[in-house]
């Protein structure tokens, strides 16, 4: 099945530790994105990958990084999480311009 | 930069039709998405406009005028599972595959 997973679903930490949200598609699709999900701001785009190496950032990048070693996965890296990063995490792939994004199930993080 | 507007909130009845209406601004257009999403679950992709006019797929169409910076989603023949979020996205001239979401207006359909 075509899909975009990612791990975990659910994630409690606490301020300072770092943690990676993996992200992982199989339909060999050369872009790829994060988004942050927030009541009342929408979806935010963190990070975005055109290729393997290729990585831009998007409009909230501060304090997360990502890479694109291979090109189905994606992960998504919080050096030092904070409080203001509890978010509603999707990652989301897309193989053609004019077809739109396929989205995993999401990533709920609280930072305590 | 990117703007988008949505309305926040709409209500309409089973069986009816409804129209989600999308205003951007942008700097250089390159086409519109409007996905769906249920509480609590990811989006999932609707439809794509890049040129002006009426794109049809089943109960759900949508349009888009470029000269005006708009675009609207219909939904035709309303059931209970269509109460949801509906995201507008703008993709941008030169940002590759990148999407700008608004803010997405909740559907709640009734009986």
């Amino acid at each position: 099945e075509a899909q975009v997973t990612q791990n975990p679903r659910y994630l409690i930490t606490v301020t300072g530790k770092k943690l990676t949200v993996t992200c992982s598609q199989n339909m060999n699709h050369e872009y790829m994105s994060w988004y942050r999900q927030d009541p009342g701001l929408g979806l935010r785009q963190i990070y975005y990958s055109m290729n393997v190496e290729v990585t831009d950032k998007g409009d909230v990048p501060e304090g997360y990084k990502v890479s694109r070693k291979e090109k189905r996965n994606f992960p998504l890296i919080l050096e030092s999480p904070s409080p203001n990063q509890t978010s509603l995490y999707f990652c989301a792939s897309s193989n053609q311009l004019h077809y739109g994004y396929t989205f995993g199930s999401g990533t709920r993080l609280t930072v305590v | 930069g990117q703007n988008i507007d949505q309305p926040t909130e709409m209500t309409a009845t089973e069986g009816a039709i409804v129209q989600i209406n999308c205003t951007y601004q942008t700097s250089g257009f390159n086409g519109l998405f409007w996905y769906q999403q249920h509480a609590g679950e990811a989006p999932t992709f609707l439809s794509y406009n890049v040129l002006d006019g009426l794109e049809e797929k089943g109960r759900f169409s949508s349009f888009l005028s470029r000269s005006k910076g708009y675009s609207y989603l219909l939904l035709k023949e309303l059931q209970m599972k269509d109460s949801a979020s509906y995201l507008c996205a703008v993709r941008a001239l030169g940002a590759g595959n990148m999407l700008t979401f608004g803010g997405g207006t909740r559907l709640m359909v009734k009986p």
